[in-house]
C-alpha cells in the first residue's frame, strides 16, 4: 500500500534562508509525487509534481522538490524562504491505478519563516 | 482564485442530522473529488465523479454519498451525523489526468 510521512511537525527559518521540507514515500510501482500548500481558511495549491524524467523538479513561487528513489524521499526545497511562505505544506503520493486526484496526503508540515 | 467553489462556507448542525455540500468545479473540468480534513485523520479522499460517473471511492463512510449533475456540479450528502463527522470538507476538480485545484472548503461542526 501506498503511504507519505512527513516527519516533521514544524520547520522554522529565517527569511533569506534556504528551507527544506521533508517528505518520504512507500509505493509498490513508480511513484506519482506532489506537494501541495495550504494557507489559512484556504484550499489547497498545487506548487510541484514529479512522474518521471529529471530528478529536480521546480514548481510555483520558486520551490523545487528532489526526487531520490534510493533514499525514497521527495523533499521540498526553496533557496531563499519569504516571511509569505508562512503556510501548511503537504506531501502526497497518487493512488495505484487512479488519476492524479486520486491522492495520499502526509499528515503535513507547518513552514514559519521569521523576518 | 481557484475557480472552485463551495457553498456553504459554514455549516453548523446536531447530530443524527442530514446535510448537502455544494461544489462548482472550474470552468471545464470534468472531474471532482471530495475530501475531508479534520485533525485526527487528516486529508483523506472520500470519493472522484468524471462527467457524471463515480469513478474512485477512498474512506468514505455509508452515510455519507455524492453526486455529479450533468452541468458537472456536485453534491456531497452526509446523513446520520456524529461528532466525529465534524471536519472541513474540501472539494477539488482538474481534467481527469491533471493536478488539483481546490475550493475553500466547508467547516461543518456536529453538535
Amino acid at each position: 500500500a501506498q503511504s507519505v510521512a512527513q516527519p516533521e511537525d514544524q520547520v522554522n527559518v529565517a527569511e533569506g534562508n534556504p528551507l527544506t521540507v521533508k517528505c518520504t514515500y512507500s509505493v509498490s510501482g513508480n511513484p506519482y509525487l506532489f506537494w501541495y500548500v495550504q494557507y489559512p481558511n484556504r484550499g489547497l495549491q498545487f506548487l510541484l509534481k514529479y512522474i518521471t524524467g529529471d530528478n529536480l523538479v521546480k514548481g510555483s513561487y520558486g520551490f523545487e522538490a528532489e526526487f531520490n528513489k534510493s533514499q525514497t524521499s521527495f523533499h521540498l526545497k526553496k533557496p531563499s524562504a519569504l516571511v509569505s511562505d508562512s503556510a501548511l505544506y503537504f506531501c502526497a503520493v497518487r493512488v495505484d491505478g487512479g488519476s492524479q486526484g486520486n491522492l495520499i496526503f502526509g499528515k503535513g508540515t507547518k513552514l514559519s519563516v521569521k523576518p | 482564485d481557484s475557480g472552485v467553489t463551495q457553498t456553504p462556507k459554514h455549516l453548523i448542525t446536531a447530530t443524527g442530522q442530514r446535510v448537502t455540500l455544494r461544489c462548482s468545479p472550474r470552468s471545464g473540468d470534468l472531474s471532482v473529488y471530495w475530501y475531508q480534513q479534520s485533525l485526527d485523520q487528516g486529508l483523506q479522499f472520500l470519493i472522484q465523479y468524471y462527467n457524471g460517473e463515480e469513478r474512485a471511492k477512498g474512506n468514505i463512510l455509508e452515510r455519507f454519498s455524492a453526486q455529479q449533475f450533468p452541468d458537472l456540479h456536485s453534491e456531497l450528502n452526509l446523513s446520520s451525523l456524529e461528532l466525529g463527522d465534524s471536519a472541513l470538507y474540501f472539494c477539488a476538480s482538474s481534467m481527469y489526468n491533471s493536478p488539483l485545484h481546490f475550493g475553500n472548503g466547508t467547516r461543518l461542526t456536529v453538535t
